[in-house]
């Protein structure tokens, strides 16, 4: 298996429910990045992970914990989530912070 | 504060050329990018720009301007297949990626 991948491919989760969302890749990177991309606006970063250490948090709320066990997996925990957080998660990963990201096919999370 | 602009949709016929551009206004410059993005995958990288000039590769090419603060992106004899969203995204002074909120482009027979 290459690249990176995500599960998983659709969510549907209630505002009081607990979920986690997984992102590997086998590309060897050092970077990991979580994005959150909503219909018609951009891609917005919400967590960046350098050599499994958290080098960006951009202002996420505390309901969205990122998680980052070593160099190829990245998870993000979800809980009591708003309907307003249903979009597509994307995870990236890039051989420095400086290179091109690569992206995994997304997470589309709907709550309900 | 920083901003970048692209067209929301574009339309263009099979055969023909089109021509996306991007305008931004960011904290600094440390390269360009251009994405693809088919609905409901993952962005796919295109091309990267730093310096000025014109970067071909294939039936893509992507061009910079660094004094005007912008990038095009150009797709020769289109196909069926390049019907997508075109992601342009600028690398800032602390090397944060700016992103557009995307070009659809449609290509019709």
């Amino acid at each position: 298996e290459t690249g990176v991948t995500q599960t998983p491919r659709h969510l549907v989760m209630g505002m009081t429910n607990k979920k986690s969302l997984k992102c590997e890749q086998h590309l060897g990177h050092n970077a990991m990045y979580w994005y959150k991309q909503s219909a018609k606006k951009p891609l917005e970063l919400m967590f960046v992970y350098s050599l499994e250490e958290r080098v960006e948090n951009n202002s996420v709320p505390s309901r969205f914990s990122p998680e980052c066990p070593n160099s190829s997996h990245l998870f993000l925990h979800l809980h009591t989530l708003q309907p307003e957080d249903s979009a597509l998660y994307l995870c990236a990963s890039s051989q420095t912070e400086n290179t091109e990201a690569f992206f995994g096919q997304g997470t589309r999370l709907t709550v309900v | 504060g920083q901003n970048i602009d692209q067209p929301t949709e574009m339309t263009a016929t099979e055969g023909a050329i089109v021509q996306i551009n991007c305008t931004y206004q960011t904290s600094g410059f440390n390269g360009l990018f251009w994405y693809q993005q088919h609905a409901g995958e993952a962005p796919t990288f295109l091309s990267y720009n730093v310096l000025d000039g014109l970067e071909e590769k294939g039936r893509f090419s992507s061009f910079l301007s660094r004094s005007k603060g912008y990038s095009y992106l150009l797709l020769k004899e289109l196909q069926m297949k390049d019907s997508a969203s075109y992601l342009c995204a600028v690398r800032d002074s602390n090397y944060q990626l700016i992103w557009g909120a995307g070009t659809k482009l449609i290509i019709k027979p």
